[in-house]
């Protein structure tokens, strides 16, 4: 198996401007976490879904911030507009969730985000 | 190939008694920092402690100390006098010198009353 992948792992761009990031959890996994890692914050959950549905949202630090998961293979995290604040490295994460409880989460590489 | 590894998906400690929780990594790098996080039901997550590999000394946090074997590439999580409040995902992580981070898969926390 792959693992979780995420793309890009670098992005580097400017202020003001809209930035998507992707992942594909590992196949057959129901749930799917985002999580964002700063020096200043530490790791922080953004948003999880489970099949397919946003369960909790109130990690996501502003309306800037938006996350999809328009099937079971697939989730964006788009940032619109980006600021320099949301430079961080952002984790994906996705859980085989056996019988709905808190189960192991296999983590992906990460999206390294610079905004200038 | 996986970093991190923890090979408990689940422990179980009676409420008072003291619990490890295994972690061993690989790296070829001789600095880098390892962390305990602690993921509650409410899924935020918490860090509950940290080491810097050039320190030969372990890290403590109150209950929580841990076993740092650099040698072995092992990262051990020692939780003394266990809570109720303790029951959670654990997962160990490691961060290379630039920042890269990898995690383990998580070991789910039972503290029985």
């Amino acid at each position: 198996d792959a693992g979780v992948i995420q793309s890009p792992r670098h992005e580097v761009t400017e202020m003001g401007q809209e930035v998507t990031l992707r992942c594909k959890p590992i196949s057959g996994h129901n749930s799917l976490f985002w999580y964002r890692q700063t020096m200043m914050r530490g790791l922080e959950l953004l948003i999880y879904f489970n099949n397919n549905v946003p369960i909790d949202d109130s990690g996501m630090p502003e309306d800037r911030f938006s996350a999809k998961m328009p099937n079971a293979s697939f989730s964006t995290l788009k940032i619109q507009p980006s600021e320099p604040r949301d430079s961080a490295v952002y984790f994906c994460a996705s859980s085989p969730d056996v019988g709905g409880t808190t189960d192991t989460q296999y983590f992906g590489p990460g999206t390294r985000l610079t905004v200038l | 190939a996986q970093t991190v590894t923890q090979s408990q998906p689940e422990m179980s400690v009676q409420e008072a008694e003291t619990v490890t929780l295994s972690c061993t990594y690989d790296t070829s790098e001789s600095d880098y920092y390892l962390f305990w996080y602690k993921q509650p039901p409410s899924r935020q997550m918490i860090l509950v402690i940290r080491q810097e590999a050039y320190k030969q000394q372990n890290a403590t946090e109150n209950r929580f100390s841990v076993n740092f074997q650099k040698a072995a590439k092992s990262f051990s999580l020692k939780i003394s006098d266990s809570q109720l409040g303790d029951a959670a995902m654990y997962f160990c992580a490691y961060s290379s010198p630039n920042n890269d981070m990898r995690f383990g898969a998580g070991t789910r926390l039972t503290v029985k009353p």
